[in-house]
C-alpha cells in the first residue's frame, strides 16, 4: 500500500457526462500529480499541484482541470467526456524533496479506472 | 525534448534467473533522475529504484539493481534471483531536476516480463 488514495476505484459513464475523480496523497506530501494511461498513449502526465498551486502542466485538455484543495487532497474534473478519455487515471504524491536528494519517490495510488460508453 | 526507451516490448526468464530490462534516455539536462516502476496485471504502480543523474554508485533495492551508464545514456534495470511474482509489466521513468518543487514523471513505452517456472 502506497499511501496514496483514489476514489472511486472504476468509473463508468456516458459521452458528454461530467466526472470528478479523488486523490489524497500520503501523509506529508505536497505535491500531487496526475497521470493518464491508456493504450493509445501509454503513461502521460497531466498536470501537478504543489501545496495548493498549479505547478506543472501536461498534456492536459481543456475539457480537463484539477484543483488542490487546503487539506491537500486533489480533484480531476473530466467534462464533455469522448469515448477517448477511457483510461486509468492515477494520482501520485510526493514530499518536496530537499537540495541534494532524498524524497525524490513519486508514490502512485491504485488509479481509478474510467470507462466512457 | 526528454524521452525515454524501452527497447524489449516483451521479455521472457526462466524462474529463478536474472535478468535485465534495458531503459536508454535522452536529456539535455545535466541533473536529472531515473526510476523504475512495476504495474502489476492489479494495475497499481509499484516504485522500485531511483537513480540521481549524481549519484556515483549504482542504486541497489533489494533483487533490483539499476545499472547506470551516464555517458551512454542508459539505465537498465536487473532483476536477479527471478520470481513468478515478478511476471509484470515494468516502466522507466525519467525527471528532470534533482530536488525541488517540480517533477513530473516522463515514461517509456514498457516492456512485459514474463516470468517461466
Amino acid at each position: 500500500d502506497s499511501g496514496v488514495t483514489q476514489t472511486p476505484k472504476h468509473l463508468i459513464t456516458a459521452t458528454g457526462q461530467r466526472v470528478t475523480l479523488r486523490c489524497s496523497p500520503r501523509s506529508g506530501d505536497l505535491s500531487v500529480y496526475w497521470y493518464q494511461q491508456s493504450l493509445d498513449q501509454g503513461l502521460q502526465f497531466l498536470i501537478q499541484y504543489y501545496n495548493g498551486e498549479e505547478r506543472a502542466k501536461g498534456n492536459i485538455l481543456e475539457r480537463f482541470s484539477a484543483q488542490q484543495f487546503p487539506d491537500l487532497h486533489s480533484e480531476l474534473n473530466l467534462s464533455s467526456l469522448e469515448l477517448g478519455d477511457s483510461a486509468l487515471y492515477f494520482c501520485a504524491s510526493s514530499v518536496t524533496p530537499l537540495a541534494g536528494g532524498g524524497g525524490n519517490e513519486q508514490f502512485f495510488g491504485p488509479g481509478t479506472r474510467l470507462t466512457v460508453l | 525534448a526528454q524521452k525515454i526507451t524501452q527497447t524489449q516490448p516483451g521479455m521472457f526468464v526462466q524462474e529463478k534467473e536474472a535478468v535485465t530490462l534495458d531503459c536508454t534516455y535522452d536529456t539535455s539536462d545535466q541533473s536529472y533522475g531515473l526510476f523504475w516502476y512495476k504495474q502489476p496485471s492489479s494495475g497499481e504502480m509499484i516504485f522500485l529504484i531511483y537513480q540521481g543523474s549524481y549519484d556515483e554508485q549504482n542504486a541497489t533495492e533489494g533483487r533490483y539493481s539499476l545499472n547506470f551508464q551516464k555517458a551512454r545514456k542508459s539505465a537498465n534495470l536487473v532483476i536477479s534471483a527471478s520470481q513468478l511474482g515478478d511476471s509484470a509489466m515494468y516502466f522507466c521513468a525519467m525527471r528532470e531536476g534533482y530536488g525541488g518543487s517540480q517533477g513530473n514523471l516522463i515514461f517509456g513505452k514498457g516492456t512485459k516480463l514474463s516470468v517461466k517456472p
